[in-house]
């Protein structure tokens, strides 16, 4: 199985922050790389499909990068509604395998 | 509007069954790969199964090969999931999720989850 690996686990910034989340995969994924926001209590929500393409309706703060093995997620300016716990997703290989998550708290 | 809910699930004992439902609406059901994505309490994101659109595929997690069953109902635009044998760790909440794109195995981005279904393994 490909194992994702996110950090941090957790970080803390102010509103108006530029924040950055990484993702690293066990081996080369491609673009075949995704990112969802879970905020508390509700189902996960894309963010970001194949590597570094914004779903319809997500804020245009939001975006990634990467292929191969890296990639990031980044906030360019971060909002009070962005706290959650992001996740990324490989679907290069089943089974599909998330990172273990990155909580994300106003400071 | 899309949309799809989750219900079935419940307290069980370890060794015990459930069966979980998934009620799609507002897209071409048939059109598109299900998967049963579950949380365990406080934990993150473990995808568990996958079904292809017209039912013919499937594919799961070494976590529930041989125990969970996952089917569908085109007819009817519902998604299954049978868990038999079901033990502690198998305590989470189950999503239902979309495939955003492809009807078939190989993989995709969850573009629609559902609410979930709390499943506990309890004695």
């Amino acid at each position: 199985d490909i194992q994702m690996t996110q950090s941090p686990s957790s970080l803390s910034a102010s509103v108006g922050d530029r924040v950055t989340i990484t993702c690293q995969a066990s081996q080369d994924i491609s673009k075949c790389l995704n990112w969802y926001q879970q905020k508390p209590g509700k189902a996960p929500k894309v963010l970001i499909y194949d590597a570094s393409n914004l779903q319809t309706g997500v804020p245009s703060r939001f975006s990634g990068s990467g292929s191969g093995t890296n990639f990031t997620l980044t906030i360019s300016s971060l909002q009070p509604e962005d706290i959650a716990t992001y996740y990324c997703q490989q679907y290069d290989n089943l089974p599909v395998t998330f990172g273990q998550g990155t909580k994300l708290e106003i400071k | 509007e899309v949309q799809l809910v989750e219900f079935g699930g419940d307290l069980v004992q370890p060794g015990g069954s459930l069966r979980l439902s998934c009620a799609a609406s507002g897209f071409t059901f048939s059109s598109y790969a299900m998967s049963w994505v579950r949380q365990a309490p406080g934990k993150g994101l473990e995808w568990v199964s996958v079904v292809s659109g017209l039912g013919g595929n499937t594919n799961y997690a070494d976590s529930v090969k041989g125990r969970f069953t996952i089917s569908r109902d085109n007819s009817k635009n519902t998604l299954f999931l049978q868990m038999n044998s079901l033990r502690a760790e198998d305590t989470a909440l189950y999503y239902c999720a979309k495939s955003a794109e492809t009807a078939g195995l190989r993989g995709d981005a969850f573009d629609i989850w559902g609410q979930g279904t709390m499943v506990t393994v309890s004695s």
